[in-house]
């Protein structure tokens, strides 16, 4: 079975400074990969995926992702955070299997993240 | 506008009670989902429905029960038999599986 692993449940950092947010996914096959974005008390919100292409790709809010199939990870970054950034950033992850199914999309769960002003 | 609601945003139930929490949306997705949150254990995925008058259930069905009559509405029953019910409930709806998730606002159920 499939697993996403996000690394860190809290990351603390100071305004303007920047940030990585760390996913890693358990799987060998062809992935499609998601960040959302949870604000207190909300649904989540799509931030940026990953389909195929261009292994970086950019999202909303000056957020940043990289697809590293070798390392079967998809780090987020941002290179300034503000204090509206402060939310809890899940990664997500569907498979798609070489029979030609998928496997529906599992959550990791979740980085919290604090911007101090 | 298109998205996906879900009422009531806060519901009180006394325990041994069962109680309904509605989704519907308007995005004319096929594919819609319950997950329940708790914190530090991120999304668990409870019930799943690809098609209208179809569903599957998730990681954690126990205690829950759907229907899907309408492509529109996939409304969640936690029954009395669900041990722990006090949780914040996302209903979410996609094109098929392998696209991205569109999120309600939620339901922060609690039961004492």
């Amino acid at each position: 079975a499939q697993s996403v692993t996000q690394l860190d449940s809290q990351v603390p950092v100071f305004e303007e400074a920047p940030v990585e947010l760390r996913c890693n996914y358990s799987s060998s096959v062809s992935v499609y990969l998601f960040w959302y974005v949870q604000y207190p008390n909300q649904g989540l919100q799509l931030l940026l995926k990953y389909l195929s292409g261009s292994t970086l790709v950019k999202g909303i809010n000056g957020f940043e992702a990289e697809f590293n199939k070798s390392q079967t990870s998809f780090h987020l970054r941002k290179p300034s955070v503000h204090i509206s950034d402060t939310a809890e950033y899940f990664c997500a992850v569907t498979l798609l299997m070489n029979s030609g199914g998928y496997q529906k999309v599992t959550f990791g769960t979740g980085t919290k993240l604090q911007v101090i002003p | 506008d298109g998205g996906i609601t879900q009422s009531p945003k806060y519901l009180f139930r006394k325990e041994g009670q069962n109680v309904t929490l509605s989704c519907e949306q308007n995005l004319n997705h096929d594919a819609m989902y319950w997950y329940r949150q708790d914190p530090g254990q991120g999304l668990r995925l409870i019930y799943y429905s690809q098609i209208v008058n179809d569903f599957q259930k998730g990681d954690i069905a126990e205690g829950y029960s759907v229907s899907r009559e309408k492509k529109e509405s996939f409304p969640l029953t936690v029954t009395s038999a669900q041990k722990n019910p006090t949780a914040f409930y996302l209903c979410a709806s996609s094109r098929d599986e392998t696209y991205e998730q569109y999120f309600g606002p939620g339901t922060r159920l609690t039961v004492t």
